[in-house]
């Protein structure tokens, strides 16, 4: 199947700094990614659809202006969290798809904000 | 009501069992279905995907009931490995995200 990678795969940051991670699709190329955030014992919730070359569509009580998301290639989309606070501690994982009937998952970035 | 509900477990059962889990979604214009599993701490990986007419693989059978809006997924004679978390997951349409179920958790006992 195809292969998503994201980076970093953990990370630990101070309250009121920014995490960028990355989502990349290594073997082809996604118009659409998606972002999701799982807490610990609960499913995954979406975020976010990421848009290549254009703006990224919020889920509803998903702040777009601290979750700034990015998709300026057939390959890559961002994620950062500004102004990260602990609340913000969580797994995220991206997914892209291949003519995207079924979704790929990347590996995911687990934060832990201090 | 959540888009997409699944039975809360979790199931322990002992190594060689058979296994159902049962999930219903609400939005009758759903188009694809699939079943994920998630280790722990880890990223979903595609288990299989349901279509209309039942499939098999192996070990495991998922059927998909459009009238009732209810998946299934069994599992038959149950080894250690297939402890996980089962996702239940539902696709508006092609090229749209995925809505999650809860998932039931499984362990299976030696």
């Amino acid at each position: 199947g195809a292969v998503v990678s994201q980076h970093p795969s953990w990370v630990i940051c101070k309250s009121g700094t920014s995490v960028k991670i990355e989502c990349r699709s290594l073997d082809f190329q996604a118009t659409t990614m998606f972002w999701y955030r799982q807490f610990p014992k609960q499913s995954l919730m979406l975020m976010a659809t990421s848009n290549e070359g254009s703006k990224a569509t919020y889920e509803q009580g998903v702040e777009k202006d601290k979750f700034l998301i990015n998709h300026a290639s057939l390959t890559l989309s961002t994620l950062t969290v500004t102004s990260a606070h602990p609340e913000d501690s969580s797994f995220y994982i991206c997914s892209a798809g291949e003519g995207a009937y079924e979704q790929y998952f990347g590996p995911g970035t687990r934060l832990t904000v201090t | 009501r959540k888009e997409v509900e699944q039975d809360p477990g979790p199931f322990n059962v002992p190594e060689g069992a058979t296994v159902a889990f049962n999930c219903t979604y609400s939005n009758s214009a759903s188009q694809s279905f699939f079943w994920y599993r998630q280790d722990c701490r880890k990223e979903p990986k595609l288990l299989m995907s349901v279509y209309s007419s039942g499939n098999e693989d192996g070990r495991f059978t998922a059927q998909l009931n459009r009238a009732s809006q209810y998946i299934s997924l069994l599992i038959r004679d149950s080894k250690l490995s297939d402890s996980a978390t089962y996702l239940c997951v539902v696709a508006l349409r092609y090229g749209q995200n995925f809505v999650f179920g809860p998932g039931t958790r499984l362990s299976v006992l030696p």
